[in-house]
């Protein structure tokens, strides 16, 4: 069965810093997706940035990248630039492939706050 | 363009009422997901469907919950008896898995529906 850990529960940092979020995983699949969601207050989870796993280039949307790191099952969210409008909470997850899509395993999630 | 909408928002009942959540994904997507988020066990996956078809329900808690896509454009899950141990947010996604292209494993969440049995 896959995992998702995300060791830090809370995480803050100043407005205009950067600001990395670890997450690792266990799989013995090959053939994955991994992904961050972000959680604001109004509980909404939102799409932030995605990586596929046959890919060695790590994703980029804007001030949000990855470090992926296949062999050791590390995946972790850099974001810069931070802004108050990036206080949530952020969650890491993992979904193996198959051909009817896949169901996402989610990390237990790590809070961030900016400060201004 | 919509998103994924679910209804009711905010639902609060007595223990042993049924409760049926709502959610009309969006337009065109062909996979939809229902996630339950607690405080103790985190998002977790309740069930999906492709093609209206459910492929995975090893979330279902037991047989008070239940699931159903009768049509592209919508699902319900049911709780009957509802219990306190089900409060919790409940969410509905939604996507486009094409697996010719390989493309839409994107996953879109509606805005949830609170739930509160007490």
């Amino acid at each position: 069965a896959q995992t998702v850990t995300q060791s830090q529960p809370e995480m803050s940092v100043q407005e205009a810093e950067t600001v990395t979020l670890s997450c690792t995983y266990d799989t013995s699949e090959n053939n994955y997706y991994l992904f961050w969601y972000k959680q604001p207050p109004s509980r909404q989870m939102i799409l932030v940035i995605r990586q596929e796993a046959y890919k060695q280039q790590n994703a980029t949307e804007n001030r949000f990248s990855v470090n992926f790191q296949k062999a050791a099952k590390s995946f972790s969210l850099k974001i810069s630039d931070s802004q108050l409008g990036d206080t949530a909470m952020y969650f890491c997850a993992f979904m193996k492939r198959n051909n009817q899509g896949g169901k996402l395993i989610f990390g237990q999630g790590t809070e961030l706050s900016v400060k201004p | 363009d919509a998103g994924v909408i679910q209804s009711p928002r905010h639902e609060v009942t007595e223990m042993g009422q049924e409760v049926t959540l709502r959610c009309k994904p969006i337009s065109g997507h062909n996979s939809l997901f229902w996630y339950r988020q607690t405080m103790m066990r985190g998002l977790e996956l309740l069930i999906y469907f492709n093609n209206n078809v459910p492929i995975d329900d090893s979330g279902m808690p037991e047989d008070r919950f239940s699931a159903k896509m009768p049509n592209a454009s919508f699902s319900t899950l049911k709780i009957q008896p509802s219990e306190p141990r089900d409060s919790a947010v409940y969410f509905c996604a939604s996507s486009s898995y094409t697996r010719t292209s390989g493309r839409g494993d994107e996953q879109y969440f509606g805005p949830g529906t609170r739930l509160t049995v007490t």
